[in-house]
Order: C-alpha cells, then structure tokens, then sequence
C-alpha cells in the first residue's frame, strides 16, 4: 500500500516571493505522481503529474515539480506566486498497477499575501 | 475535453431522508468511477470505486447499505445517501476515469451535503 506526506499544512507566503510544497510518498512498487489545486468549494483541478521520463515536469499556472526516487519526492514549485494562487494543493500517487486509485496527502493550504 | 460533472453542487436535506448526487462524464466513456468524501479543512477520502456494469468496490469502514451507489453507463454514476443523518454532512467528489486511460482521473466539482 501506498502513503503520502505532505509535510506542511499551511503555507504562507508574499505575492511574487517563490514556494515550494513538500510532498514525500512511500511504496513498493513504482507509481505515478500528481499534484492538484483545490479552490474553495470546488473539485480538484491537476496542476501536474508525473507518469515516466524527465524528472523535472511542467504544470498549469506557472507551477513545476521534481521527482526524486532516492528521496521519494515530488515537491511543487513555483518561482512568483500570485494572490490568485492561494488554495489548497494536495499531492497524489497511484501504483502502476492500481488503474489510477489515488492516495492523497493531507493537504496544503497556500496563503498568499500581498 | 475530459469534462465531468457532479449534480446537485449544494443540496441541504432532513434526517432521515435520501440524497442522490450524479456524476457525468461529458466527453468521454468512464468505465470507472470513483467516490471520494472530504471532510472541513481535511484531504480526499475514497469511499469507493465504481465499475460500469458491476458492484461498486467499498473501501474499509464505508457502509454500503448506506452509500449507494450505481453505474448504469459509461457517462453516469450516482451516490445514494440513504437514510441521511448529520454526520452524513460533508462535501463528496467524483472522479472519472477515461476507459483505455489508466493514467489520470477527471475530477467534478464536488457536492456540499447538509443534513439537517
């Protein structure tokens, strides 16, 4: 069975400063790698995802994220933040073998400030 | 493309009563559907996972006498709170999966269940 981390439960921060979102995850077997945002009272929209190939991958709205397998990581960045950015960012994984049953992170609340 | 939507987005509802949410694929067949509940400032919980045609899968601790749910087709998936009481309350997202496409789920908008 799979696990996800996501360390920090809220996140504040300064419009245009960067941010990083912690996300570790645990498995044994290999997995894909998503992260979502969630707006108030909405569904959840995917910024990202990371199936196979480059480790670095390249989302909506400006946001990035790197898989690192040694440290079973795959924290979001982004180098500007916006006030628009502010929502909760939830870290998913699924096992390759698991036909996309997701195991989210507790969450993060991003908090940007002007 | 890859549009999906949940129906009602609020729905407020007496004890004892049943609730229906729909969920619907637009532009695309789903022959697997998920149910997840999300509790105030907390992360998706999945509830169950939903196969055209077939039983749904419960995860451990969810009722399914309680959480009803049916997948008639490949572009619809209904959830089924029966007998409703206030711990009911809480907000329930679908997410569909396109059929051949193992690698991303679609997410509705989610559901805003009061039980009163």
């Amino acid at each position: 069975a799979q696990s996800v981390t996501q360390l920090d439960s809220q996140v504040p921060v300064f419009e245009e400063a960067p941010v990083e979102l912690r996300c570790n995850y645990s498995s044994s077997v290999s997995v894909y790698l998503f992260w979502y945002v969630q707006y108030p009272n909405q569904g959840l929209q995917l910024l990202l995802k990371y199936l196979s190939g480059s480790t670095l991958v390249k989302g909506i709205n400006g946001f990035e994220a790197e898989f690192n397998k040694s440290q079973t990581s795959f924290h979001l960045r982004k180098p500007s933040v916006h006030i628009s950015d502010t929502a909760e960012y939830f870290c998913a994984v699924s096992e390759r073998n698991a036909g996309n049953m997701l195991t989210f992170g507790g969450g993060t609340r991003l908090m940007v400030k002007p | 493309g890859a549009v999906v939507s949940q129906h009602p987005s609020r729905v407020i509802c007496k004890s004892g009563t049943s609730v229906k949410i729909e969920c619907r694929s637009l532009d695309f067949q789903a022959t697997t559907m998920f149910w997840y509940r999300q509790f105030p400032k907390q992360s998706l919980m999945l509830m169950a996972t939903s196969n055209e045609g077939s039983k749904a899968t419960y995860e451990q601790g969810v009722e399914k006498d309680k959480f009803l749910i049916n997948h008639a087709s490949l572009t619809l998936s209904t959830l089924t709170v029966t007998s409703a009481h206030p711990e009911d309350s809480s907000f329930y997202i679908c997410s569909a999966r396109k059929t051949g496409y193992v690698t991303e789920a679609f997410f509705g908008q989610g559901t805003r269940l009061t039980v009163v």
